[in-house]
């Protein structure tokens, strides 16, 4: 049975940084591009960014380039995400998804029960 | 930016067939995707690859995209199908979200 398990989420004040993580099992997770997906309360969905299957490539929203980066640890089969400067804009639930198919823009098959990550002073 | 547009609600009564729309620029020339999402719950793949069915996802549950949008359709609607769903393509190098449908059974 595929489980993606995220945690890290928290209270962080704006210009803080946080480290979320994506515990991922039942699958081969090299194997699978994944991806980070979040949604502010109240809001609709929004993709974050996607780790390819290679590992050579990653991929960002406008929203978060050059301020979060992905990152995968294939020996504890963890996908990470280092965001930096939140802003209040950064509010919101964190989903970790496993993406379906061989492209890295794949529809996602998996989803996490999320981590919500809260920035306010 | 590439954008999806999509109603922000439908109203189906139960047994009746219910449709949301998706609408972006040559959005029939790439595959779509469609999550659905029910209160206090994580996003679940409906469709994708346009009209393909995850294993699990009830048949009652078909997709269509030509030209400029894709179409979610679900036949003989229940009470259980009642939730927000969303339209998913990609463009360039980045993956995109319609801004949502919710769906309510009447």
């Amino acid at each position: 049975e595929v489980q993606l398990l995220e945690s890290g989420g928290g209270l962080v004040q704006p210009g803080g940084s946080l480290r979320l993580s994506c515990a991922a099992s039942g699958f081969t997770f090299s194997s699978y591009a994944m991806s980070w997906v979040r949604q502010a309360p109240g809001k609709g969905l929004e993709w974050v960014s996607t780790f390819s299957i290679s590992g050579d490539r990653t991929y960002y929203a406008d929203s978060v380039k050059g301020r979060f980066t992905i990152f995968r640890d294939i020996s504890k089969n963890t996908l990470y995400l280092q965001i930096n400067s939140l802003g209040a804009d950064d509010t919101a639930l964190y989903y970790c998804a496993k993406v379906y198919t061989s492209s890295w823009y794949g529809p996602l098959d998996y989803w996490g029960r999320g981590t919500l990550v809260t920035v306010s002073s | 930016s590439y954008e999806l547009t999509q109603p922000p609600s439908v109203s189906v009564s139960p047994g009746q067939t219910a449709s949301i729309t998706c609408s972006g620029d040559t959005l029939g020339d790439q595959y779509a995707s469609w999550y659905q999402q029910k209160p206090g719950q994580s996003p679940v793949l409906v469709i994708y690859q346009d009209r393909k069915r995850p294993s699990g996802i009830p048949e009652r549950f078909s997709g269509s995209n030509s030209g400029n949008t894709a179409t979610l359709t679900i036949s003989e609607t229940q009470a259980m199908d009642e939730a927000d769903y969303y339209c998913q393509a990609w463009d360039s190098r980045t993956v995109v979200f319609g801004g949502g449908t919710k769906l309510t059974v009447l």
